[in-house]
């Protein structure tokens, strides 16, 4: 079965420089969500969206910004990248049915590395 | 404050022990639903499973067990006969009637040794 894509899966960028992360959904998934998992801890969410329109917000800083498109894919756009930055994303998806909607199914997660 | 509490840093087990991972949560909700992910060495999120607040059946999935007690409000999960390939980070998460975002707790990280 078809699984959550995401890429890059790995990512080097230098202090203060920019990145885009992209996540293709399951298809016929209709829900994109992004986690952060730092060194060691638990995944904290960022962002939710659904059916293209940011459905809830979690810890994500002001310099990240993210969007899903009208193929239900999505992309975090990080800028002005900190060393704290560096960090495991994840991105999973859900259907947008009553029960169902409930289960999120994670891509393999980009590593981001901030030097 | 922490919604799922995972005490259990980690645990080392002999392979063929069974082990139980322990998991706490605290809602306010009488609605949500409660999962397990396993974090392999290799990164992913692994799907493990899901279980309704409505549901309080416990569930048997080959070596894997799930005990759901809404009275002390746990959900934990039992490996019998553990074997290497069993060694990975455990995440128990809570999901409220209202809102998107997954709840983990802290993770549990069980080794395997053969």
């Amino acid at each position: 079965a078809a699984g959550v894509i995401q890429s890059p899966r790995h990512l080097i960028k230098e202090k203060r420089e920019t990145a885009t992360l992209k996540c293709y959904p399951i298809p016929r998934h209709d829900t994109v969500y992004w986690y952060q998992q730092g060194p060691g801890q638990d995944p904290q969410f960022l962002i939710s969206f659904y059916e293209k329109m940011q459905s809830d917000k979690g810890s994500i800083p002001d310099r990240f910004s993210a969007q899903q498109f009208s193929d239900y894919h999505s992309e975090l756009n990080m800028s002005s990248l900190e060393l704290g930055d560096s960090a495991l994303y994840f991105c999973a998806s859900s259907k947008g049915l009553a029960g169902a909607r409930d289960t999120q199914y994670f891509g393999p997660g980009t590593r981001l590395t901030v030097l | 404050a922490q919604k799922v509490t995972q005490a259990q840093t980690e645990i080392s087990v002999v392979e063929k022990e069974d082990v139980t991972l322990d998991c706490v949560y605290e809602t306010r909700d009488t609605t949500y639903y409660l999962f397990w992910y396993k974090q392999p060495p290799s990164g992913e999120l692994v799907f493990l499973i899901r279980r309704n607040s409505f549901d309080e059946q416990n569930e048997i999935s080959g070596r894997y067990s799930w005990n759901f007690q809404k009275s002390t409000s746990s959900f934990n999960f039992t490996i019998t006969a553990s074997q290497v390939v069993d060694s990975a980070v455990y995440f128990c998460a809570l999901r409220e009637r209202v809102g998107n975002q997954f709840y983990f707790g802290t993770g549990t990280s069980l080794t395997v040794i053969p």
